[in-house]
């Protein structure tokens, strides 16, 4: 079963904080994204990867950055947390396939203080 | 123009009714279009893809009407299972999936 994990479901960190959320794919994909979803904004792309150490800007990359320096696993780092990325980051997974399915881990909600 | 534009919702339906949302899309480019499931608290799954005019999956048909830029989404024989979101999402570029901002269906007994 294919299985996209991501490791902190509920994350509370203050203004000024350096945050880690880290995903991890079991299935060989080559292609990661993280999205940012927020009410009423639905699901915006931030950054997406579609090979080891390959990484390209989503719509809205302010603030943050990623880091993928293996296959498996895809980071996204805010260096400097601000109240306005108080949100739920989901990370997804896609093989080569000309095909639309996207794996989403659990998601992980960010609260910035 | 938003790229992907869908009526928010909720539509209320009552189990056995049918429903129909459409999604409207600005990049006449995309040649693929998914529509994907969200339940309440849990992340996007896919539910079907479109690529030429239309697909039909059991009690879901989608439609694509490349003319108007508009993909429609029809539930026959509702179920109270089928309360979720509804996420419309065309092919951007390379990779790239833009999601809609979603459709709510609340079915009810």
């Amino acid at each position: 079963d294919v299985k996209v994990t991501q490791s902190s479901r509920y994350l509370v960190k203050r203004t000024g904080e350096k945050v880690f959320l880290e995903c991890v794919q079991d299935m060989d994909h080559e292609n990661m994204f993280w999205y940012r979803q927020d009410p009423g904004l639905g699901l915006r792309l931030i950054y997406f990867s579609y090979d080891v150490k390959m990484k390209e800007k989503g719509d809205i990359p302010e603030g943050y950055s990623v880091s993928r320096e293996k296959k498996e696993r895809f980071s996204l780092i805010l260096e400097s947390a601000s109240t306005n990325q108080t949100s739920m980051y989901l990370c997804a997974s896609k093989g080569p396939t000309n095909t639309g399915e996207l794996f989403f881990g659990e998601g992980s909600r960010l609260t910035v203080l | 123009r938003k790229e992907v534009e869908q009526d928010p919702g909720p539509f209320n339906v009552p189990e056995g009714a049918t429903v129909a949302f459409n999604c409207t899309y600005s990049n006449s480019a995309s040649q693929s279009f998914f529509w994907y499931r969200q339940d309440c608290r849990k992340e996007p799954k896919l539910l079907m893809s479109v690529y030429s005019s239309g697909n039909e999956d059991g009690r879901f048909t989608a439609q694509l009407n490349r003319a108007s830029q508009y993909i429609s989404l029809l539930i026959r024989d509702s179920k109270l299972s089928d309360s979720a979101t509804y996420l419309c999402v065309p092919r951007g570029g390379f990779q790239k999936l833009v999601f809609g901002t979603g459709t709510r269906l609340l079915v009810s007994p």
